[in-house]
């Protein structure tokens, strides 16, 4: 049974980088069967899809956030992490790791989330 | 980037009645479309995805339809841990992206 475990600072100061990990258990990075991504929900905009990690490195993500935002996988391969540079007070979410289907780009596994907030 | 749009925003219902859902997006998505349901403090849960296809141990009460740009879910008999919100999710053009969600509550 995949798991899925978030972790990093909960509290990031306006115009610091956001730097979270996600944890694998049950499953490997390494599966070319599926990706992984990040996925944030906050109250001002809602579910918001990050972006994506795919089994040989490459990635892809929101052209909203993708001058700002790097994800990208640990040499253990059960650890993906992202990135997020000069985030402000719009960057205060609960942020998601996820693992979309093997059958569709919809996600089947979440992890808990994490609540990280932007504030001096 | 395709915009989803639920709704109602709030749907009151009382237990045992029908739910219906409604999802619109601003393009044509095909098939390529989920719907989750969140309950207080846990991530989404997977409901429906293809539009109409149960995910696994999603029970029959849950259904879903539509393709193209109109999507809807239906809750045949709204159970006690049914209410809760509920997104609709393309998956056709990236970014995916989410509609804002409806409240299901207790009437």
């Amino acid at each position: 049974q995949l798991q899925l475990q978030e972790s990093g600072p909960r509290l990031v100061k306006p115009s610091e980088t956001l730097s979270l990990t996600c944890t694998i258990s049950g499953g490997s990075i390494s599966s070319s069967s599926f990706y992984w991504g990040w996925i944030r929900q906050s109250p001002g905009k809602g579910l918001e899809w990050i972006g994506n990690m795919y089994h040989r490195g490459s990635t892809n993500y929101n052209p909203s956030l993708k001058s700002r935002v790097a994800i990208f996988a640990d040499a253990s391969q059960k650890q993906f992490s992202l990135r997020l540079t000069s985030v402000t007070a719009a960057d205060t979410a609960v942020y998601y790791c996820a693992r979309p289907s093997a059958y569709g780009d919809f996600v089947s596994d979440w992890g808990q989330g994490l609540l990280v907030t932007v504030s001096s | 980037e395709i915009v989803l749009t639920q709704s109602p925003d709030t749907l009151s219902v009382s237990p045992g009645e029908r739910a219906t859902l409604s999802c619109r997006a601003s393009q044509g998505v095909g098939s390529n479309f989920a719907w989750y349901q969140q309950r207080p403090g846990q991530a989404p849960r997977l409901l429906i995805y293809g539009a109409s296809t149960r995910a696994t141990d999603i029970p029959a009460t849950f259904s879903g339809s539509g393709s193209g740009t109109e999507f809807t879910l239906t809750i045949s008999s709204l159970q006690s841990e049914d209410f809760a919100l509920y997104y609709c999710q393309q998956y056709h053009n990236w970014p995916w992206t989410f509609g804002q969600g409806t409240k299901v509550e207790i009437k």
